[in-house]
């Protein structure tokens, strides 16, 4: 069964620092992995997907993501964290046999600056 | 484009009441998708629909139903309100199966 993990309940950067946040996967096929973001009383929007390819993803807002089969993860990452980057990141894998996306607890992302 | 729309943004219902929780979008969108989020949780599937006349089960089903008679309207109907519906629920779509999705604002929902 296809599964996501997000270990962190909550990251904190300094501005301008780098950051990751991080997300393991499960899964049986070829993965198609997913990472959104949720402002504050906000619908999710997204960021970025691996389908297949570059391991490297880039994406919105100068997040990029990278894909490593090898270690089963898709971390999400900033070379300089901004204050506004402050908000909720959710990882999600899509499964190969429907339509369903299963979706990671999310990560509350604060920058302080 | 206003994207995906959602109404009501919030409603408090009383156990045992029932409501339909409107979704639309202008995108000319086959897939379209209702979530549920609880706090701390992630997001959970209710149902999806991936054209007019077709709609599928997803993780969360019970007690609730879906129609999907046009492209554009996707109503969320809950049945018979219980405690346990009390939650943040967002309504989404794309163009294929591996899209992006597009979320609507979302309707805060409480069942007392």
């Amino acid at each position: 069964a296809q599964s996501v993990a997000q270990p962190e309940d909550q990251v904190n950067v300094a501005e301008g620092n780098p950051l990751t946040v991080k997300c393991t996967y499960s899964v049986s096929g070829n993965p198609y992995l997913f990472w959104y973001v949720q402002y504050p009383n906000r619908g999710l929007q997204f960021l970025l997907k691996y389908i297949t390819g570059d391991n490297l993803v880039k994406g919105s807002y100068g997040f990029e993501a990278e894909f490593n089969k090898s270690q089963t993860s898709f971390h999400l990452k900033k070379p300089s964290a901004l204050v506004s980057d402050s908000a909720l990141y959710f990882c999600a894998i899509l499964m190969d046999s429907n339509y369903q996306l299963i979706w990671g607890a999310g990560t509350k992302l604060i920058i302080k600056p | 484009n206003a994207g995906v729309t959602q109404t009501p943004k919030f409603r408090i219902l009383k156990i045992g009441q029932s409501m339909t929780l409107q979704c639309a979008q202008d995108m000319n969108h086959n897939y379209m998708y209702w979530y549920r989020q609880d706090p701390g949780m992630g997001l959970k599937l209710i149902y999806y629909s991936v054209g007019a006349g077709i709609t599928d089960k997803g993780e969360v089903p019970n007690g609730y139903n879906v129609s999907r008679s046009t492209t554009e309207d996707f109503p969320l109907r809950l049945e018979l309100a219980a405690p346990s519906q009390t939650s943040v629920y967002f309504c989404a779509s794309s163009s294929n199966r591996v899209g992006e999705q597009f979320f609507g604002p979302g309707t805060r929902l409480t069942v007392l």
